[in-house]
């Protein structure tokens, strides 16, 4: 697509449902990136992807959280047991070669609400 | 540990005034620094700076990275409410694909 694609944009949830995020990079990028963002704050890294290859997760807080990119293109970051503490924006990028002289384009994220 | 630090964490300024962001980083093996511009959608891309590009500009927007003071600037000259965002710095080095961002630099340009 044109642009990094996010789904939903805004998904409220009740404590201890699970929820899914969606995120389709552009087409032909290599990389992504799943980042959190809490309100005030720069983004913060969650976990990567070099194809269908997760090469880093250090970022994703505890085992409730988990990302997958089975094909190398479309990716699910799916949190188990919501806790009102997982309230952000959670944004999804993508880039050409990963960090190595190449900028991160990023999606319009999806706000995810724990009530 | 890796940091990334802004400042100020906020500024407001008149419509017509020029304003500097401000940038340091503390990270091993530096590879780049971005400078990113975020609105109410997705955090947009303006510049990346490297050891091989140490100044960009781009109309009212320039940036320089000090690799001796480990630190950059972005100056937004002639602000217009347009301008009003937050600016986020972002920095990569070797050993790692991720991007680590700073907090951020609210701006707001009064008309």
């Amino acid at each position: 697509g044109a642009g990094v694609s996010q789904s939903p944009r805004y998904k409220v949830t009740k404590r201890g449902q699970d929820v899914a995020l969606r995120c389709d990079p552009i087409s032909g990028h290599v990389s992504l990136y799943w980042y959190r963002q809490a309100l005030g704050q720069g983004p913060e890294f969650l976990t990567y992807f070099n194809y269908e290859a997760q090469q880093d997760k250090s970022g994703l807080p505890n085992d409730r959280f988990s990302a997958e990119r089975p094909e190398g293109s479309i990716s699910t970051l799916t949190i188990q047991r919501t806790e009102q503490r997982d309230s952000a924006m959670y944004r999804c990028a993508s880039s050409p070669r990963g960090g190595l002289g190449t900028e991160a384009f990023f999606g319009q994220g999806t706000r995810l609400t724990v009530v | 540990e890796d940091k990334v630090v802004q400042s100020p964490l906020s500024l407001v300024v008149h419509e017509g005034d020029t304003v500097t962001l401000n940038c340091s980083y503390e990270v091993t093996n530096f590879r780049s620094l971005l400078w990113y511009k975020q609105e109410k959608k997705a955090p947009t891309f303006l510049f990346m700076l490297t050891s091989s590009g140490i100044e960009k500009k781009s109309g009212r927007l320039s940036s320089i990275l000090d690799k001796k003071e480990l630190s950059s600037i972005l100056n937004i000259t002639a602000t217009q409410t347009g301008d009003s965002a937050i600016y986020l710095c972002a920095v990569t080095y070797s050993g790692t694909y991720k991007y680590i961002f700073g907090t951020g630099t609210r701006l707001k340009v009064l008309a």
